[in-house]
């Protein structure tokens, strides 16, 4: 499978927690897109990387949240001391440039 | 501030019938729309259109975008029920995409 991977695929957490997630971009695809999804709305832009770089971050992600994308390949996403606002779906995504994005299966966390 | 607005946001029709589903979008340095198909995961990726008044079709789903009117639409022809899920309309930047809420597609059987 090629796809875009993303791992966990569902976590459940106390809050105050910190949780950690990951995201396998295809391989050729030098852009990697983090969103988060809540009920009933579309995905929301959180971050984005060209290459190793982080381009942008959008005012949504708090400084509870970091994301690396070390060697330009695979990304983390990070949450620190979990709220149960930040209960969503965390959707990764990749492209070659401003090209199409391609979606991973996402990541559903569950802060208790 | 960008946005992309999707109408209507819920739509219950019989197997057979033809929906239209709408997007309007207000994207500064666009660069084009794009139609995503969500089924309770991640989207699946539809249509890109870049050009007005170009349509692209796939099966029985086409799609046209006004880009002088900042609009899109989805038609799908012959509903089935597989059709049934959230079909998302989003506007790209380069370096983003700004997502409509979706519209919610249930068909009957």
């Amino acid at each position: 499978d090629t796809g875009v991977s993303q791992d966990p695929r569902h976590k459940i957490t106390k809050r105050g927690q910190n949780v950690t997630f990951r995201c396998d971009p295809i391989s050729e695809h030098n852009r990697l897109y983090w969103y988060r999804q809540t009920l009933g709305q579309g995905p929301e832009f959180l971050t984005y990387f060209q290459n190793e770089a982080q381009l942008e971050k959008s005012r949504l992600l708090s400084d509870r949240f970091s994301a690396e994308r070390p060697k330009g390949s695979f990304s983390t996403l990070e949450i620190q001391r979990t709220e149960q606002g930040d209960s969503a779906m965390y959707l990764c995504a990749s492209s070659w440039l401003a090209d199409t994005q391609y979606f991973g299966p996402g990541t559903r966390l569950t802060v208790l | 501030e960008d946005k992309v607005v999707q109408s209507p946001l819920s739509l219950v029709v019989h197997e057979g019938d033809t929906v239209t589903l709408n997007c309007s979008y207000e994207v500064t340095n666009f660069r084009s729309l794009l139609w995503y198909k969500q089924e309770k995961k991640a989207p699946t990726f539809l249509f890109m259109l870049t050009s007005s008044g170009i349509e692209k079709k796939s099966g029985r789903l086409s799609s046209i975008l006004d880009k002088k009117e900042l609009f899109s639409i989805l038609n799908i022809t012959a509903t089935q029920t597989g059709d049934s899920a959230v079909y998302l309309c989003a506007g790209s930047r380069d370096d983003k995409i700004i997502f409509g809420k979706g519209t919610r597609l249930h068909i009957l059987p």
